[in-house]
């Protein structure tokens, strides 16, 4: 069964702080997303991982992706109280005319002042 | 405009009702997708359509039937609607086939049920 793991779930940091967030999965696949989701309102695509060793950044944030481990990460750097959010990771499986498209636990995280 | 649009933004209804939620997008994207995020904030997704033709049909209550009258439009129907259905469902839409785009979210339906 797949499974797309995040940790941690909840995460307290203060501000100016860095901080790491990790994805693990499964399975086999060559795409990951991250995903931002504010309180009460939809989610946001930060980044599309596409292959082993991709690394993106859009200002604090830097996400990448290791294939061999199964495992992305999304570091944080010098955190402000606006990146206060919930990320989430999501991996699409395409096998022998399948198709999965399955989203990890979700890392609650809120930066405080 | 809006790229994928949800309605009704809310829904309050009692137990045993039936309901619908409507979904469109204008990205010109070929595959819908419905998801339910429980009170816990998991996503589970429900249903995708690729050119209104049914690709993913995860374990739901066939209570739960999607239709999808055109590329644009994938819609939710609930018949006899439970408390355990009170979530909140979100629309999304994709470009299959290309470079691997992320997935457009509507801005989700809170069901609440009575």
């Amino acid at each position: 069964e797949l499974k797309v793991e995040q940790n941690p779930l909840f995460l307290s940091m203060q501000e100016g702080k860095n901080y790491t967030i990790y994805c693990n999965y499964s399975t086999t696949s060559d795409r990951l997303y991250w995903y931002r989701q504010d309180p009460g309102k939809s989610l946001e695509s930060l980044f599309v991982l596409l292959s082993n060793g991709a690394v993106k950044q859009e200002g604090r944030l830097m996400a990448s992706l290791d294939t061999k481990a199964r495992l992305s990460t999304l570091h944080i750097t010098a955190a402000v109280h606006d990146l206060s959010a919930t990320y989430f990771c999501a991996v699409d499986i395409r096998a022998a005319g399948t198709y999965k498209y399955i989203f990890g636990t979700g890392t609650r995280l809120k930066v405080l002042a | 405009d809006t790229a994928v649009s949800q309605t009704p933004k809310y829904l309050v209804t009692q137990m045993g009702n039936d309901k619908s939620i409507k979904c469109e997008q204008n990205l010109g994207h070929d595959t819908m997708y419905w998801y339910k995020q429980d009170s816990k904030k998991f996503l589970k997704i429900m249903f995708s359509y690729n050119n209104k033709e049914l690709i993913i049909n995860e374990t739901v209550p066939n209570r739960f039937s999607p239709k999808s009258p055109d590329k644009a439009h994938l819609n939710l129907h609930i018949n006899s609607l439970e408390l355990g259905d009170s979530a909140v469902y979100f629309c999304a839409s994709s470009q299959s086939g290309t470079s691997n785009q992320p997935q457009h979210f509507g801005d989700g339906t809170r069901l609440s049920i009575l």
